[in-house]
């Protein structure tokens, strides 16, 4: 089944403890993304990869780290959490690098930082 | 500087009646138009897209949406609406001159009442 996958999807951690939110897709997508949806804020695209070693960054990409070293994944790094770094994220990929492809979500990781 | 503007947190009909999302957009070149739907606890779903061509889109589930240069408006429109409709619904914007970038608007919440 064509998907995307994220790991894990629920996670209560503290301030300041390192943690990786893995994303992975199964259909040789070239553009990943990942997004964070607070309420009443919408959905804001953290960061984004072109293609695998081309990332870069969006509208709210403090505090957060990426990596594309394999076309499949996309690792979102949060070095040093913070409470305001609680929400709800969610990874997305795209067939091409092309802004017309529709994107395809992930079922989201709940994050809350104490 | 891309954005999205959805004027209604919250829109609710009756089932059967036409219903009508509302979406407003600014970007600096040709803009690529998107609806995705997320129902609860769900990733993001695509609906339609609008890239070039005939200004009214057909998409999943019997939805439309009809692209208004003039206004820059994209609202998304079903002529019969299902309880099965209730969901929070996004537009979202993106432009070949920033194409990685995706910017999506706050929401609007869809209830169907029987």
């Amino acid at each position: 089944e064509a998907q995307v996958t994220q790991n894990p999807r629920y996670l209560i951690t503290v301030t300041g403890k390192k943690l990786t939110v893995t994303c992975s897709q199964n259909m040789n997508h070239e553009y990943m993304s990942w997004y964070r949806q607070d309420p009443g804020l919408g959905l804001r695209q953290i960061y984004y990869s072109m293609n695998v070693e081309v990332t870069d960054k969006g509208d709210v990409p403090e505090g957060y780290k990426v990596s594309r070293k394999e076309k499949r994944n996309f690792p979102l790094i949060l070095e040093s959490p913070s409470p305001n770094q609680t929400s709800l994220y969610f990874c997305a990929s795209s067939f091409s690098r092309d802004p017309y492809n529709e994107q395809f979500f992930g079922p989201g990781t709940r994050l809350t930082v104490l | 500087a891309q954005s999205v503007a959805q004027p209604e947190d919250q829109v609710n009909v009756a089932e059967g009646n036409p219903l009508t999302v509302k979406c407003t957009y600014s970007v600096s070149g040709n803009p690529y138009l998107f609806w995705y739907v997320q129902y609860p606890n769900r990733g993001l779903q695509f609906l339609l897209k609008y890239i070039t061509g005939d200004n009214l889109v057909k998409g999943s589930y019997g939805f439309e949406a009809e692209f208004n240069k003039s206004q820059t408006s994209f609202h998304l429109k079903k002529p019969s609406a299902l309880v099965s409709d209730s969901a929070l619904y996004f537009c979202a914007v993106r432009d070949m001159r920033v194409p990685g970038k995706s910017t999506f608007g706050d929401g609007t919440t869809l209830t169907v009442k029987p």
